[in-house]
């Protein structure tokens, strides 16, 4: 079976540009979230999507929005990029909204320059 | 917060000793999960422990959870040159894994 698939792998953009990452979950996976993970930390919580509602939301600006489709695909959209928003960025899926392990892909690594 | 706090950051053991890491946190928690992290990329899932349960093992890994104490701790018997990486606790009490900033294992030959 295949896993959690991210794409790209690595990207750069430049100040102020927009920047669009995907994911797709493991096949039967309702749950779709987003981590930013800055080199040296853990990773942050950004948002959660279950069963293609926003079911939760972390501590991040308004530039960050995702969505989910009803393949339970998803997208992270970061506008006006920052020098700070370079991390890797994880996706992660799961069965359930509460209470279960998580699934996580390789990630996105962003560079903003 | 209900974010994990993983110590030591650091450390270096000798391959086939074996390897202990805590994990504190300050709020109540439904459960506590342990990820390990290769190279900066993906996560991969070790073991949750539920708040009524007080320790849980898979293969080589045990875990422990004292919710008086508010703490965790994950040891790594046996270890090998393939345990190198760094180790992330996560309590959660509802959709959110909150991640501390890890211990960083590096196992020797």
């Amino acid at each position: 079976d295949a896993g959690v698939t991210q794409s790209p792998t690595h990207l750069i953009k430049t100040r102020g540009q927009h920047v669009t990452l995907r994911c797709s979950p493991i096949s039967g996976h309702k749950s779709v979230s987003w981590y930013q993970q800055v080199l040296g930390q853990g990773p942050q919580f950004i948002f959660q999507y279950y069963e293609k509602e926003e079911r939760g939301r972390g501590n991040f600006p308004d530039r960050f929005s995702a969505r989910q489709f009803p393949n339970y695909s998803s997208e992270l959209n970061v506008n006006a990029l920052l020098l700070g928003d370079s991390a890797l960025y994880l996706c992660a899926s799961s069965t359930r909204l509460l209470n279960t392990e998580a699934f996580f892909g390789q990630g996105t690594r962003l560079t903003v320059v | 917060s209900q974010q994990g706090e993983e110590d030591p950051q650091a450390l270096s053991i000798q391959e086939g000793e074996n390897a202990t890491m805590n994990c504190s946190y300050k709020t109540s928690i439904n459960n506590l999960q342990w990820y390990r992290q290769n190279s900066g990329r993906g996560l991969v899932h070790l073991i949750l422990i539920r708040s009524n349960e007080r320790e849980k093992h898979s293969g080589r890994l045990r875990v422990t959870l004292d919710t008086s104490k508010k703490s965790s701790s994950l040891l790594i018997t046996a270890s090998r040159a393939a345990d190198t990486a760094s180790y992330f606790c996560a309590p959660s009490n509802d959709y959110k894994l909150s991640f501390g900033a890890g211990t960083t294992v590096t196992v020797r030959a």
